[in-house]
């Protein structure tokens, strides 16, 4: 089976930065996703690991560890429309993506 | 920028009634899936097509679902014989190419309300 856990709720200030961690257990695997998701909207793709490293794009960047099952989703300067629920997701054998139940981020100005 | 997209965006329906929800996934892409996500919860999977067959579904596409590509543009999710417990957010995705390989691009979903 599959465990994916990730903090249900953060807060942090307009310009300041935030990371969000994201563990996990999988049988197999073969990359980890980062979508973001606004209230009432379909998730829409931030980034993808599968090696060990950090991925950076733009305001956001990945890091995937996967000797300890760990990522985390850094976003940098936030703004108030990164107001959303960030949710990490694993792909073990097959195509399927596994979500974690998603961290809603609070941006306060 | 080409986008998934879905039909009707809100359903709702009487217990006991079939419902069949529509989506038109981006026009070069092979993958679909189907997920859901009741309200408060995660997103869950239920099925992946590809080549005209079911790829990997999960325990949840039981009997009373069912999905079929009609023609080529139009993917479906069928519910025969809807519960309460099936009111969720459907979002239908598509991708180029299989998992891990590339990202799945979701729709706007339909919220389906059984009553």
């Amino acid at each position: 089976g599959q465990n994916i856990d990730q903090p249900t709720e953060m807060t942090a200030t307009e310009g300041a930065i935030v990371q969000i961690n994201c563990t996990y257990q999988t049988s197999g695997f073969n990359g980890l996703f980062w979508y973001q998701q606004h209230a009432g909207e379909a998730p829409t793709f931030l980034s993808y690991n599968v090696l060990d490293g950090l991925e950076e794009k733009g305001r956001f960047s990945s890091f995937l560890s996967r000797s300890k099952g760990y990522s985390y989703l850094l976003l940098k300067e936030l703004q108030m429309k990164d107001s959303a629920s960030y949710l990490c997701a694993v792909t073990a054998a097959g195509n399927k993506l596994t979500f974690g139940g998603g961290t809603r981020v609070l941006v306060k100005p | 920028e080409p986008e998934v997209t879905q039909t009707p965006s809100h359903q709702v329906t009487q217990m006991g009634q079939e419902v069949i929800l529509r989506c038109v996934p981006i026009s070069n892409h092979l993958y679909f899936y189907w997920y859901r996500q009741i309200l408060g919860q995660k997103v869950e999977f239920l099925v992946s097509f590809y080549n005209n067959e079911i790829s990997e579904k999960s325990e949840i596409f039981d009997d009373q679902f069912s999905v079929e590509r009609p023609d080529g543009s139009n993917f479906t999710l069928k519910i025969r014989s809807t519960k309460l417990e099936d009111s969720a957010m459907y979002f239908c995705a598509s991708s180029e190419k299989p998992a891990p390989t590339d990202e799945q691009y979701f729709g706007p979903g339909t919220r389906l309300t059984v009553t």
